[in-house]
């Protein structure tokens, strides 16, 4: 199964609002990565956390890692629409530094 | 960061040929990685590109059918072999950048259809 689970796995919300998407996984990780996607584009890299931290922020952005209960959480704040996208998280294992991707989450941000 | 490149960006094939996929980064790296994205699903790793010697691949997946060549540091190919309709996917390259954060960038994509 996928060491990395997003959840929900679809977002709807209106313009102006918070979106929060949490990611959860199995085993000891060295960073976690979050991603997001345009519709049928390649990957971009949003924010990477590194085990040791707990909170991380880039503009609009604020990404938290609970590593005691393998979770972290993605908070878009003030959204717009054209954050409209599906969004990964990415941990690579302790040890390895290959990481693998959930599912996702689809966000809408409806204008 | 990295900046990566990939052609073609997408491509209409049919049953049976062969398509190859280039990938090139614009400074050196030392892990490049194939993955792939089936519609409306999430990445699956197929293999690390491993420089002058023969690619790492995951299980499912075989160099008969995705051999990749990587010459140098900044340069990779996959090529999907025999293609049917099951390989109709998003084809992306990825590095990973050295140094203390070890993050990872991906190229945009190559959409590749099979008839």
């Amino acid at each position: 199964s996928q060491q990395g689970e997003e959840d929900p796995q679809a977002l709807s919300i209106q313009e102006g609002e918070n979106a929060t998407m949490n990611c959860s996984y199995k085993t000891s990780i060295n960073n976690l990565q979050w991603y997001r996607q345009n519709s049928g584009r390649g990957l971009v890299h949003l924010i990477l956390i590194r085990s040791n931290e707990r909170e991380k922020h880039s503009g609009r952005l604020r990404v938290t890692l609970d590593t005691s209960k393998k979770s972290s959480s993605l908070l878009i704040t003030a959204s717009r629409a054209a954050d409209t996208a599906s969004y990964f998280c990415a941990t690579d294992l302790a040890g390895s530094y290959i990481p693998t991707f959930g599912r996702g989450t689809s966000l809408i941000v409806h204008p | 960061s990295a900046v990566i490149s990939q052609k073609p960006s997408r491509d209409i094939c049919q049953r049976g040929t062969s398509l190859t996929i280039q990938c090139q980064v614009d400074s050196q790296v030392t892990m490049m990685f194939w993955y792939r994205q089936q519609p409306g699903q999430s990445l699956t790793l197929i293999a690390t590109a491993n420089q002058g010697s023969e690619a790492t691949y995951e299980s499912g997946f075989v160099i008969d059918k995705f051999p990749i060549s990587r010459p140098n540091l900044t340069f990779s190919t996959l090529t999907v072999s025999n293609m049917s309709p099951e390989d109709s996917s998003i084809y992306l390259c990825s590095v990973v950048t050295s140094g203390s954060l070890n993050e990872q960038f991906f190229g945009p994509g190559t959409r590749l259809t099979v008839l």
